[in-house]
């Protein structure tokens, strides 16, 4: 079966870095993704990693190791705004355009 | 810069009732996507379409279908409303070519009584 898994919630403090996990065991890999969701807002998206190593956009880092099944989220900076839930997404094969989202990890950013 | 436009933003309908929603792409897109995401959820996908065409397949009931159309516009049909129908419905487009990216639009929460 597909299994995405990250943990449900974190919390730090503003102008810190956070590090949020993911790791999945699917059928196959294509690619993952990194989505930040604000609560009734749509997903937008952050990262995106096929190959192992680190990607990183400004404040935002995402990394993948496909032999551990494992990709993280690193955050900098961190800003009260950045609070929201932060979603994994794997696409688990080259012939489909699906998405296997995680249940999201919700992050709060206190002052 | 232009993003996917959905319509409505909010609908409430009665059991047994249909829904019709649209998605208009990003300009330039060819993919379009469509998930269902319930309250406390992760999306779940339904079903996406490629130059016009069905891509590809998941968890959309029976009583729902979509379509892509010309203009690469996609509407998602939904008839028999169930209560469990109520959630918010995402569409994502995406470049092909250009590794994929899904890009969401901002939703419509369809709300069944």
């Amino acid at each position: 079966g597909q299994n995405i898994d990250q943990p449900t919630e974190m919390t730090a403090t503003e102008g810190a870095i956070v590090q949020i996990n993911c790791t999945y065991q699917t059928s196959g890999f294509n690619g993952l993704f990194w989505y930040q969701q604000h609560a009734g807002e749509a997903p937008t998206f952050l990262s995106y990693n096929v190959l192992d190593g680190l990607e990183e956009k400004g404040r935002f880092s995402s990394f993948l190791s496909r032999s551990k099944g494992y990709s993280y989220l690193l955050l900098k900076e961190l800003q009260m705004k950045d609070s929201a839930s932060y979603l994994c997404a794997v696409r688990d094969a080259p012939n489909t355009d699906k998405l296997i989202f995680g249940t999201g990890t919700r992050l709060q950013v206190f002052p | 810069a232009a993003g996917v436009i959905q319509s409505p933003r909010h609908l409430i309908k009665e059991k047994r009732e249909t829904a019709t929603l649209k998605c208009y792409p990003i300009p330039r897109h060819d993919t379009v996507y469509w998930y269902q995401q319930g309250p406390g959820q992760d999306p779940q996908f339904l079903i996406s379409f490629y130059e016009k065409m069905q891509s590809d397949k998941g968890s959309i009931p029976d009583r729902f279908s979509a379509q892509q159309f010309s203009d690469y516009h996609s509407e998602l049909n939904m008839s028999s409303l169930e209560l469990g129908d109520s959630a918010l419905y995402f569409c994502a487009s995406s470049y092909y070519v250009q590794g994929g990216e899904q890009y969401f639009g901002p939703g419509t929460r369809l709300t069944v009584t």
